[in-house]
């Protein structure tokens, strides 16, 4: 139990369009998500806190009209880089809050997103 | 504020020998969660253990050890008898003990196992 799925695995788009990523909690209703961002041989950057039905809490330093955050339903939340550059070429996992006893947290197998 | 420390950013070691990853944090809640994560080079993160910071027992599972000493606000990670497949980067988290809130990682640990 307690699976995400995040779409796509990864994503090759041209200098100045939008991708959108999706991720699902699959057999659980997830009320808050997170988005992190990671670049090669670095950690794992918390973008974004998505909660559903309301705004997104963005990171300081983190761009919220180039990243746009959707948390529309249980089980959804999407991000959108709008206008996309090379310098955000990066691998971004999102992840949802489950009760689970024995996981707390269930990520996404990630998106690796390169801008050209 | 929270922070995780993974002093080691790189380990080698050869197949079979025993190897210790370390992680220190801070925090000021008195409630928190540690977790160790595994990123093998595909990418996903692999759920390796969660603590509640009120559980110091260690824990082990197979060839996998975790020693949480809330004295010295670390939780220490070993592997004995270690493998090839162990090859990853490795992540220790905190959480505190609220709901909605966010993992804060440490830098990763990239562990190299020769055979």
């Amino acid at each position: 139990g307690a699976v995400v799925s995040q779409h796509p695995s990864w994503v090759i788009c041209k200098s100045g369009t939008s991708v959108k990523i999706e991720c699902r909690s699959l057999d659980f209703q997830a009320t808050t998500m997170f988005w992190y961002r990671q670049f090669p041989k670095q950690s794992l950057m918390l973008m974004a806190t998505s909660n559903e039905g309301s705004k997104a809490t963005y990171e300081q330093g983190v761009e919220k009209d180039k990243f746009l955050i959707n948390h529309a339903s249980l089980t959804l939340s999407t991000l959108t880089v709008t206008s996309a550059h090379p310098e955000d070429s990066s691998f971004y996992i999102c992840s949802a809050r489950n009760q689970g006893p024995r996981y707390g947290y269930t990520f996404g197998s990630g998106t690796r997103l390169t801008v050209v | 504020a929270q922070k995780v420390t993974q002093a080691q950013t790189e380990i080698s070691v050869v197949e079979k020998e025993d190897v210790t990853l370390d992680c220190v944090y801070e925090t000021r809640d008195t409630t928190y969660y540690l977790f160790w994560y595994k990123q093998p080079p595909s990418g996903e993160l692999v759920f390796l253990i969660r603590r509640n910071s009120f559980d110091e027992q260690n824990e082990i599972s197979g060839r996998y050890s975790w020693n949480f000493q809330k004295s010295t606000s670390s939780f220490n990670f070993t592997i004995t008898a270690s493998q090839v497949v162990d090859s990853a980067v490795y992540f220790c988290a905190l959480s505190p003990n609220n709901a909605g809130n966010m993992l804060t990682f440490g830098g990763g640990t990239r562990l190299m196992v020769k055979p």
